[in-house]
């Protein structure tokens, strides 16, 4: 089992560039998550996914946009990066809301 | 008041030392509490989660909770160098699908 995956592990942008954060897991969860870590501020949830077919808001959503591909995949989208957009990107899973498991982080740098 | 409060340390012990790490909370509609072990430039990885109060032990990890005080904690015994990295408490309760983390605290536990 490879747990929770995510693409590209890095990746720098310029300011109003594109792109798409990939995340797939192989433990056949329920709910998918996006965080985002920024020194100081610890973890803070951007959308997240409680089932196939559902999407919905965390806290800092603007700026981002989300897809539930199937059961194993959540990807999220960047349409015109920011620098305030600067972070290290995680993906998790889980079966229910409770234990939730990390992918490794995307680090993303706007500049 | 933040929902949860975590000191950010950073903690620097001997090895071999008796680690406390501590984390409050306002919300009493949290139900399960977790800790996460996040290596530099890793992932949050899952240590330990309860629903309940009282003592969890899992080898030299013991994590408490205290729903009156609304305080959680996690000890470890016998610290070991690879103990060293950020450790992050987290909980969440009722039916949406949010954890609400604390900020994270800084361990090195040194040779």
């Amino acid at each position: 089992n490879a747990g929770v995956t995510q693409t590209p592990k890095f990746q720098v942008l310029k300011t109003g560039q594109s792109m798409t954060l990939q995340c797939a897991q192989d433990m056949n969860h329920n709910s998918m998550y996006w965080y985002r870590q920024d020194p100081g501020m610890g973890l803070r949830l951007i959308y997240y996914s409680a089932s196939e077919g559902t999407t919905d808001k965390g806290e800092v959503p603007n700026g981002y946009n989300v897809s539930r591909l199937n059961k194993r995949e959540f990807s999220l989208r960047l349409e015109s990066a920011a620098p305030s957009q600067t972070s290290v990107y995680f993906c998790a899973s889980s079966v229910r809301a409770d234990t939730q498991y990390f992918g490794p982080g995307t680090r993303l740098t706007v500049l | 008041q933040k929902e949860v409060e975590q000191d950010p340390g950073p903690l620097s012990v001997p090895e071999g030392a008796i680690v406390s790490l501590n984390c409050t909370y306002s919300n009493s509609a949290f139900q399960y509490f977790m800790w996460y072990r996040q290596y530099s430039r890793k992932g949050p990885e899952l240590l330990m989660y309860t629903y309940s109060s009282g003592n969890k032990e899992d080898g030299r990890f013991t994590a408490q909770v205290d729903k009156s005080s609304k305080y959680i904690s996690l000890f470890i015994r016998d610290s070991q160098p690879s103990d060293s990295a950020t450790y992050l408490c987290a909980m969440g309760g009722g039916s949406n699908y949010k954890l609400t983390f604390g900020k994270g605290t800084l361990l090195t536990v040194n040779p």
